[in-house]
């Protein structure tokens, strides 16, 4: 099986843009779908990217999605950052065999 | 929009059987893969598998030989069973659904504690 990892945390500023990284370990990151979930403290998860770059109805389209298939990479760019958005960010991805999500990366609006 | 709630123990003692059920509510139980997600205290998400609602299974290979994921269409719910628990497996325990390799909707999850 693969793995999805990402940094343990990130921080940035109200009003500027972060993005989060999530590097497959093996297998290429553009043949399974990458989906993104937001998980705030105390809550269950919800999903802000689906299908590599979708954004579900009602997700504010500063989130965005996208795949580096030179680095093996799906990155998470939520711009005009708001202190709401602090939480808990999830990446997973599948293969044949198994679903598999990324370690979390903890977003911290400062 | 769909909604589900768990239900089920919030204690079960080592190397007995976890046993958990979801119910889907404001959506068919026919139209979507329903699974299992755990998250330790302080930790990351594990998928623990899924069943569609003709039966069909998928597990993780890590969970395999302990865990059962069954549904029954009539009442709208589905359900998990882990076998042989330790502490380990103490989590907070969410049902999902949606396709096949992502999750649409999420339960609110209900903490299960392994413990003597």
């Amino acid at each position: 099986n693969f793995m999805l990892t990402q940094p343990h945390s990130v921080s940035e500023s109200p009003g500027k843009t972060v993005t989060i990284s999530c590097t497959r370990s093996s297998g290429s990151i553009a043949s399974n779908y990458v989906q993104w979930y937001q998980q705030r403290p105390g809550s269950s998860p919800t999903t802000v990217i689906s299908e590599d770059n979708e954004s579900p109805s009602g997700v504010p389209h500063r989130f965005s999605g996208s795949i580096d298939s030179s680095s093996n990479s799906a990155s998470l760019t939520i711009s005009g950052l708001k202190s709401e958005d602090e939480a808990d960010y999830y990446c997973q991805s599948y293969d044949s065999n198994t679903w598999v999500f990324g370690g979390g990366t903890k977003l911290t609006v400062l | 929009q769909v909604q589900l709630q768990e239900s089920g123990p919030g204690l079960v003692k080592p190397s007995e059987t976890l046993s958990l059920t979801c119910t889907v509510s404001g959506g068919s139980i026919s139209s979507y893969y329903w699974s299992w997600i755990r998250q330790p205290p302080g930790k990351g998400l594990e998928w623990i598998g899924y069943i569609y609602s003709s039966g069909s299974t998928k597990y993780n290979p890590s969970l395999k030989s302990r865990v059962t994921i069954s549904v029954d269409t009539s009442k709208n719910q589905f359900s998990l069973k882990l076998s042989s628990v330790t502490a380990a497996d103490t989590a907070v325990y969410y049902c999902a659904g949606g396709r096949w390799y992502r999750v649409d909707y999420w339960g609110q999850g209900t903490l299960v504690t392994v413990s003597s």
